[in-house]
């Protein structure tokens, strides 16, 4: 049974860092693309970033570009988001999701339960 | 970046009835050299993480009941619900993966009329 396991969130003030991991198992980690993605309680969805097996290609949204880093380490089955001079507007919950090939950044087949992000003063 | 636009923004359906969703896209996704078009659909329910239904417009995933169904190409895509369900109450969403930044529609709320 894949499963996608986000934790490191929590309340930090604006400008501060964060760091999300996500656990996976269930799956063969080093064979998909991971990404992560945010909803504003209450409101939509926004892809954030996106991540090929290997590290070699990543990508971003606008807003969080400049300022969010992904990585992932295959040997340990895990994703990350290091989130640096945070905003009141990050505030979110984040999903890390599991995608569907190895190196494209596609659609996205599993979700983890989400970790929420607040950023207040 | 590929705006996708969800019509309506909620829609409350008599049970056994049919529930239409509509995504249209602000310039195609159809990628001609493989002509698959790239969007898929996801449902939400409340306090639940998205759950993916349908990849390249109308495939199904596994799982999924055939009373959902994917139709559409270009920019225009449409999710039905043959027959609607209790079960199907929740937030819809369309994806496009055609180009990065992967962007979502703003979602559609179906309810029980």
């Amino acid at each position: 049974e894949v499963q996608l396991v986000e934790s490191g969130g929590g309340l930090v003030q604006p400008g501060r860092s964060l760091r999300l991991s996500c656990a996976a198992s269930g799956f063969s980690f080093d064979d998909y693309a991971m990404h992560w993605v945010r909803q504003i309680p209450g409101k939509g969805l926004e892809w954030v970033s996106g991540v090929s097996w290997n590290n070699n290609s990543v990508a971003y949204a606008d807003s969080v570009k400049g300022r969010f880093a992904i990585s992932r380490d295959n040997a340990k089955s895990s994703l990350y988001l290091q989130m640096n001079n945070l905003r009141v507007e990050d505030t979110a919950f984040y999903y890390c999701a599991k995608g569907v090939t190895q190196y494209q950044l596609l659609y996205f087949d599993y979700w983890g339960q989400g970790s929420l992000v607040t950023v207040s003063s | 970046d590929i705006v996708m636009t969800q019509s309506p923004d909620s829609l409350a359906v008599s049970l056994g009835e049919r529930a239409t969703i509509n995504c249209k896209s602000s310039q195609s996704v159809l990628y001609n050299s493989n002509n698959k078009n790239y969007l898929a659909w996801y449902q939400q329910k409340p306090g639940q993480p998205p759950r993916l239904l349908l990849y390249w417009a109308s495939s199904r995933e596994s799982g999924v009941p055939d009373r959902i169904s994917g139709s559409g190409s270009g920019t225009d895509f449409t999710l039905t619900i043959s027959s609607l369900q209790a079960d199907d109450v929740a937030v819809y969403y369309c994806q496009q993966y055609y180009r990065t930044p992967l962007t979502f529609g703003g979602g559609t709320k179906v309810e029980i009329k």
